[in-house]
């Protein structure tokens, strides 16, 4: 079962519109999230996250709204740009169990046409 | 450029075949993970290792065997694989204890079994 949902496979948004890629989780005890963008023929990078004791965390371009109550968290890339285009992988943790473990969503791929 | 290094960048084998991948972090990091991305799946963390130690094991078979002689350098060493075992193979490393919020990838290796 999966702990960590990505809906949305694909999304296309145009040039300097805002993107918007959401991610949900049913694991109560998940309390920090990332989120990595992936480039064809390249390994994921880091690039945002967010702590369950917000409820928002920007960076540029980029903000993370984190809704606990709904367990839902959501990327938002305003303007949008086309190097944007990338697959983006939403992932959580659960800090307290002493693990290493990252657990990711399946990824939600974004283009953005010029 | 991530600071983590993986050779071969493709590799084919059959299912009898002996082979090794190689992963480098030049970042100082004290722990290093193996990641396995199948098709359609999210990414599944397989080894973790930490300070040379390995901390974790996520129930993967025995064919696949994971090697750290030191804290800059991992290997997986494979042996008769089977053709499900056909996926993207991601090297991460990150620093600090539990360090889980952040990784650095590599670009992967991406295995065909015949």
């Amino acid at each position: 079962d999966q702990q960590v949902k990505q809906n949305s496979p694909s999304l296309s948004v145009q040039e300097g519109r805002i993107s918007i890629l959401n991610c949900d989780y049913t694991n109560s005890m998940f309390d920090y999230f990332l989120w990595y963008k992936k480039y064809p023929a390249e390994g994921p990078t880091f690039l945002i996250s967010i702590s369950s004791i917000k409820d928002k965390n920007e960076d540029g371009r980029f903000t993370v709204f984190l809704n606990k109550s709904a367990k839902h968290l959501s990327l938002h890339i305003v303007p949008s740009q086309p190097g944007d285009s990338a697959v983006y992988f939403c992932a959580a943790r659960d800090s307290g169990a002493g693990s290493y473990q990252l657990t990711f969503g399946k990824g939600t791929k974004l283009s953005v046409i010029p | 450029e991530t600071g983590v290094t993986q050779t071969p960048r493709h590799l084919v084998m059959g299912m009898t075949n002996k082979k090794s991948l190689k992963c480098e972090q030049h970042l100082g990091h004290n722990a290093m993970y193996w990641y396995k991305q199948s098709a359609k799946k999210p990414l599944e963390l397989m080894f973790v290792y930490s300070l040379e130690e390995r901390v974790e094991n996520n129930s993967v078979p025995s064919r696949f065997s994971p090697e750290c002689p030191n804290s800059s350098h991992l290997f997986l060493h494979l042996h008769t694989l089977q053709p499900e075992d056909s996926a993207l193979y991601l090297c991460a490393s990150s620093q600090g204890d539990r360090g889980g919020e952040k990784l650095f990838f590599g670009s992967g290796t991406q295995l065909s079994v015949l």
